[in-house]
């Protein structure tokens, strides 16, 4: 499976920031995940970012508010934007396995919102 | 679209007993299945995955899934526990074929294992 790694791992901010993730791939991957787990429950889709494309933004989530980018094939970035107490969530990115079917994910990145 | 539902969203057992963790899904086309695991401030680790063949599937730390198409479920077992078991546990479904690989994952089970 790949190696995933995410930064920051952890960061506290104020509203009305806005704060990037990195999201770097040891190998390089055709499709690329971003989700967002809320505390205490399961992990929501955001959007799904292919190189060389824009992203697919899942069902109440938009690019102004979580514009990606997907420079190669290794790395991906997730903006949260204008943010409020509402974002603090973990924020995971996950890439495609050699099959295609299973999914490997960064030890995601924990951010408050004060 | 799919839909998963975990039957527990807290599981408390003795260190040393089996353990169930229920999942059922929904899905009018064929699925993959799949179970994460989540130890505390980590991210999530795949513990096993039914993608075809044996409806018996074994994956790591002795956990092994059993899938059942009638029944619409795919239920996680260990029959022993370890204190280090201790973690959420994510069941999650892609639509089998699909170009998108999207997963959709249940809410999650709180397994503790207690001494």
């Amino acid at each position: 499976s790949a190696v995933i790694s995410q930064k920051p791992s952890r960061d506290i901010c104020q509203r009305g920031t806005s704060l990037t993730i990195q999201c770097q791939v040891d190998s390089q991957v055709t499709m690329m995940f971003w989700y967002r787990q809320q505390p205490g429950q399961s992990l929501t889709l955001i959007a799904t970012a292919n190189q060389g494309s824009e992203a697919t933004y899942e069902s109440g989530f938009v690019i102004d508010k979580f514009p990606i980018s997907r420079p190669n094939l290794t790395f991906s970035t997730l903006t949260v934007s204008n943010m409020s107490p509402e974002d603090s969530s973990i924020y995971l990115c996950s890439v495609t396995g050699q099959l295609g079917s299973e999914q490997y994910f960064g030890p995601g990145t924990r951010l408050t919102v004060t | 679209a799919q839909s998963v539902t975990q039957l527990d969203s807290q599981v408390p057992v003795f260190e040393e007993a089996p353990v169930e963790l229920r999942c059922n899904y929904s899905s009018s086309v064929s699925v993959y299945l799949f179970w994460y695991v989540q130890y505390p401030n980590q991210g999530l680790q795949l513990l096993l995955k039914y993608l075809s063949g044996s409806t018996l599937v074994k994956g790591i730390n002795g956990f092994e899934a059993e899938f059942n198409k009638s029944q619409t479920s795919f239920h996680l077992r260990k029959p022993s526990v370890h204190i280090s078991d201790t973690a959420e546990y994510f069941c999650a479904v892609t639509r089998r074929g699909g170009s998108n690989y999207k997963l959709t994952f249940g809410k999650g089970t709180l397994l503790t294992v207690n001494p």
